[in-house]
């Protein structure tokens, strides 16, 4: 299977909660990222949690991290339009080494 | 001006031809990527590069070539194109240091095989 695992699509309406989930295969993993791509960009780290952490809050924001199940995800707050986009998953590749792994992205639909 | 700059944004070439993407960043980061993007797939690493002239495959690497004499650059040929390799080609650049270490990403460049 692939090092990290996102579902494809998630569709709110504004001013609803999104959560965003993630698996990943390596346990020895420092440090756990989200990235946000808007549209015609490239990516842009939107948040990150060490692996000593159970969860991070950064405003509309709360990274949640379950270890034992390789489970990471991401919970937007009061959802916007402007926070549509793909959000990635991110962990380095297993083996010990400093190479961003991406899961395949997860697009986020904002409706009003 | 300071950051990560590909160019070309958007090129149309044709099957068999060699064609070269340029990346360039101002930082003197250590560390420069090469994915690609593609519906279904997500990020896959094309080739990375730990520092100047040290350069290795990630998981795509077949039919694309990279070299790195300077450290702020990061060229990505492809030797013969081919329709499969249509594409968006992101380059990334970061510092290794210990702590999180973000990717900085260029605005990618948008690759059409015709």
């Amino acid at each position: 299977g692939e090092d990290v695992e996102q579902s494809l699509f998630l569709s709110v309406r504004e001013g609803d909660s999104s959560v965003i989930n993630c698996t990943y295969t390596d346990s020895s993993s420092t440090y756990l990222y989200w990235y946000k791509q808007e549209p015609g960009a490239g990516l842009q780290l939107l948040t990150y949690i060490f692996s000593n952490m159970d969860m991070k809050q950064d405003q509309r924001l709360t990274v949640l991290l379950n270890k034992k199940d390789k489970h990471l995800s991401l919970r937007i707050a009061d959802t916007q339009t402007g926070d549509s986009a793909i959000y990635f998953c991110a962990s380095p590749k297993p083996g010990g080494s400093y190479i961003p792994t991406f899961g395949r992205g997860t697009s986020l639909i904002v409706h009003p | 001006d300071a950051g990560i700059t590909q160019s070309p944004r958007y090129k149309i070439t044709e099957t068999g031809r060699q064609v070269t993407l340029m990346c360039h960043q101002t930082w003197s980061h250590s560390y420069m990527f090469w994915y690609r993007q593609d519906l279904g797939h997500g990020l896959r690493l094309i080739y990375y590069s730990a520092a100047a002239d040290i350069t290795d495959k990630g998981e795509v690497s077949d039919g694309y070539v990279v070299s790195r004499s300077k450290t702020e650059n990061f060229p990505l040929t492809l030797e013969s194109a081919t329709r499969s390799q249509t594409s968006v080609y992101f380059c990334a650049s970061s510092e290794w240091g210990g702590a999180a270490t973000e990717a900085f990403f260029g605005q990618g460049t948008r690759l059409t095989v015709v």
